[in-house]
């Protein structure tokens, strides 16, 4: 069964930084592009990041990149964002996914990121 | 970067009805679009990919269709687990990877 836990979220001021992982199990993470989506609270999905199964190809929403770095570690099947100058408006759930030709098809339960002060 | 607008906003329906919901692209996206389901406190679940393939798992009350620029999901019948908040999503020109704003779906 595939399992994605997200953690590493939490409450941080505006301008800091913080470091989600995504544990990867059940599948040969090795081989799967991966996704970072967020929910706003109340509000719709926003695609954040992609990281393709080699690192090759990295690609960013508008909106964080140059702030936000995504990166893997296939010894320890796990996915990491980091998030450096935090807004406001990027408290969000924010969820792994596994790719699936682009679409997103096993999703973690997500982790919470507050940015306020 | 293509935007996709879902219509209705909300749909209000009762089990055993029929639901149809309407994504539609501002540019033609073929058929590079998927479908996902969210219930409160739960992440998305992928149930249509490439307009009307069902993902594993989906029963088959739940059918995508159309192309280019307007897409529909429909819900045969619905169940009392159907109710939710329904997405759509393009991978036809990309980055970024958009999202509707999605359909909720309640009683």
């Amino acid at each position: 069964e595939v399992q994605l836990v997200e953690s590493g979220g939490g409450l941080v001021q505006p301008g800091g930084s913080l470091r989600l992982s995504c544990a990867a199990s059940g599948f040969p993470f090795s081989s799967h592009s991966m996704h970072w989506v967020r929910q706003a609270p109340g509000k719709g999905l926003q695609w954040v990041s992609f990281i393709s199964s080699d690192s090759a190809f990295i690609y960013y929403a508008d909106s964080v990149k140059g702030r936000f770095t995504v990166s893997r570690d296939t010894a320890n099947n796990s996915l990491y964002l980091q998030m450096n100058s935090l807004r406001a408006d990027d408290t969000a759930v924010y969820y792994c996914a596994t790719d699936r030709k682009y679409y997103f098809d096993h999703w973690g339960r997500g982790a919470l990121v507050t940015v306020s002060s | 970067e293509v935007l996709l607008t879902q219509s209705p906003g909300t749909l209000s329906l009762s089990p055993g009805e029929g639901a149809t919901l309407s994504c539609r692209a501002s540019h033609s996206v073929r058929n590079y679009l998927a479908w996902y389901q969210q219930k409160p406190g739960q992440a998305p679940r992928l149930l249509i990919y490439d307009a009307y393939n069902r993902a594993p798992g989906v029963p088959a009350r739940f059918s995508g269709g159309g192309s280019g620029t307007d897409f529909t999901l429909t819900i045969s019948s619905l169940e009392p687990e159907d109710f939710g908040v329904y997405y759509c999503q393009q991978r036809s020109i990309w980055p970024p990877l958009t999202f509707g704003g999605g359909t909720k779906v309640e009683i």
